[in-house]
């Protein structure tokens, strides 16, 4: 199994640029995850699905950011437009689904977003 | 709510010492207790979780977990400390109430000394 997928791992971009991560979960995972490690916040859940539904988008910072699934395999993060605040370590994480609670979760290695 | 705190935001230890890292929740019953290890540039890892039964756990790496109910404690053990063994460790809790969506506490960074 090659886990969990994420794409690219490095990005630089300028303020006011879109942003766009990706997310391949392990296969046959129903719930995915989006977080973001800073230092000063720690590890932050942005937005989590189930079975391709938004379930819980209260951590989504603003407007500016927006989560899709639109099948099992895939998920985007989309940043527009992308501020300095923003430069963090964008993780992707997703379970089985079958222990609620107890649920273990795979992280992929992260996207080190970086905006200028 | 439940919460997680990690009281040591960084500990350092000698290579072959003990260690102990510690853990405490804030939750009315007994829940899913995680420690997850994140070496550099990595994503998290599970080291081992507890959800019932035997308070002591074993995970990889020779990592083990203590669940003590009566001091809302979950504190991370392993005998002799590599230099591998560097990197954030996060504790968390499970989703509870029908929730999927855990809570990590904020993490010790555990320095190793040659």
């Amino acid at each position: 199994d090659a886990g969990v997928i994420q794409s690219p791992r490095h990005e630089v971009t300028e303020m006011g640029q879109e942003v766009t991560l990706r997310c391949k979960p392990i296969s046959g995972h129903n719930s995915l995850f989006w977080y973001r490690q800073t230092m000063m916040r720690g590890l932050e859940l942005l937005i989590y699905f189930n079975n391709n539904v938004p379930i819980d988008d209260s951590g989504m910072p603003e407007d500016r950011f927006s989560a899709k699934m639109p099948n099992a395999s895939f998920s985007t993060l989309k940043i527009q437009p992308s501020e300095p605040r923003d430069s963090a370590v964008y993780f992707c994480a997703s379970t089985l689904g079958a222990s609620g609670g107890g649920d273990t979760q795979y992280f992929g290695p992260g996207t080190r977003l970086t905006v200028l | 709510a439940q919460s997680v705190t990690q009281p040591d935001i960084h500990i350092t230890v000698s290579e072959g010492a003990s260690l102990e890292l510690r853990c405490n929740y804030s939750y009315g019953a007994t829940p899913y207790l995680f420690w997850y290890v994140q070496s550099p540039g990595q994503g998290l890892q599970l080291l081992l979780k507890y959800f019932s039964g035997d308070t002591l756990v074993q995970g990889i790496k020779g990592f083990e977990a203590e669940f003590k109910r009566s001091q809302s404690s979950f504190n991370l053990r392993k005998p002799s400390v590599h230099w591998s063994d560097a990197a954030e460790y996060f504790c968390a809790v499970g989703g509870t109430g029908g929730s999927y969506i855990p809570t990590f506490g904020r993490g010790t960074s555990l320095i190793v000394h040659p």
